[in-house]
């Protein structure tokens, strides 16, 4: 009873270099988001996609890059990591954009 | 646009407290309205939602009723134990605006034995 995976859990990265976070959902969601969360400013939409084939920006999508590769598959991509982009990813997915999301664990990302 | 206001913490209250977290939404639309929390190191899980006016919706002793005439969704629970500890947030998602969740910033809750 997986449902929404993020891997990695943890990273580092160097200013500069580039990273992508997975995220997988096994609960037959049409709609997948990714958000961060950032100390007082609450979680933050990035991008989401309301369905397979469709991805769109949300509020702070600068510096960021997705691709929802299938129904299951959701990533987020930093071409070139900037200490700005240091938060903790969570990934989530609904079964459509109105409805409640289910989130992964969270990835934590430190850039320095 | 749509937009959630919280109450800002920390709350810290006493073991079998009475907890009320205020939380009041803008939209445009008819939004569904959630309360998530999340334990530390972890991600978030619903606690409860509503998805029309005068709904009230309860969960582990939470309950929260949206009222459309106040645009509230505050959440309340009797008596606070221990592993209450969390921080809670509240959410709204707007269906004839297509948009994605809306949440917060957050409340953190510190309940002492």
């Amino acid at each position: 009873n997986a449902g929404v995976t993020q891997t990695p859990k943890f990273q580092v990265l160097k200013t500069g270099q580039s990273m992508t976070l997975q995220c997988a959902q096994d609960m037959n969601h049409n709609s997948m988001y990714w958000y961060r969360q950032d100390p007082g400013m609450g979680l933050r939409l990035i991008y989401y996609s309301a369905s397979e084939g469709t991805t769109d920006k949300g509020e702070v999508p600068n510096g960021y890059n997705v691709s929802r590769l299938n129904k299951r598959e959701f990533s987020l991509r930093l071409e070139s990591a900037a200490p700005s982009q240091t938060s903790v990813y969570f990934c989530a997915s609904s079964v459509t954009m109105n409805t409640e999301a289910f989130f992964g664990q969270g990835t934590r990302l430190t850039v320095v | 646009g749509n937009s959630v206001t919280q109450m800002e913490g920390p709350v810290t209250l006493s073991e079998e407290a009475f907890l009320t977290i205020n939380c009041t939404y803008t939209a445009t639309g008819y939004p569904s309205l959630f309360w998530y929390v999340q334990y530390p190191g972890e991600g978030l899980q619903l606690l409860l939602k509503a998805t029309k006016a005068d709904d009230k919706g309860s969960n582990k002793g939470f309950e929260a009723t949206y009222r459309k005439e106040t645009t509230s969704f505050h959440l309340e629970k009797g008596s606070v134990q221990v592993s209450d500890s969390a921080v809670y947030f509240c959410a709204l998602s707007d269906s004839q605006a297509g948009t994605a969740l809306i949440f917060g910033k957050g409340t953190t809750l510190s309940v002492s034995s």
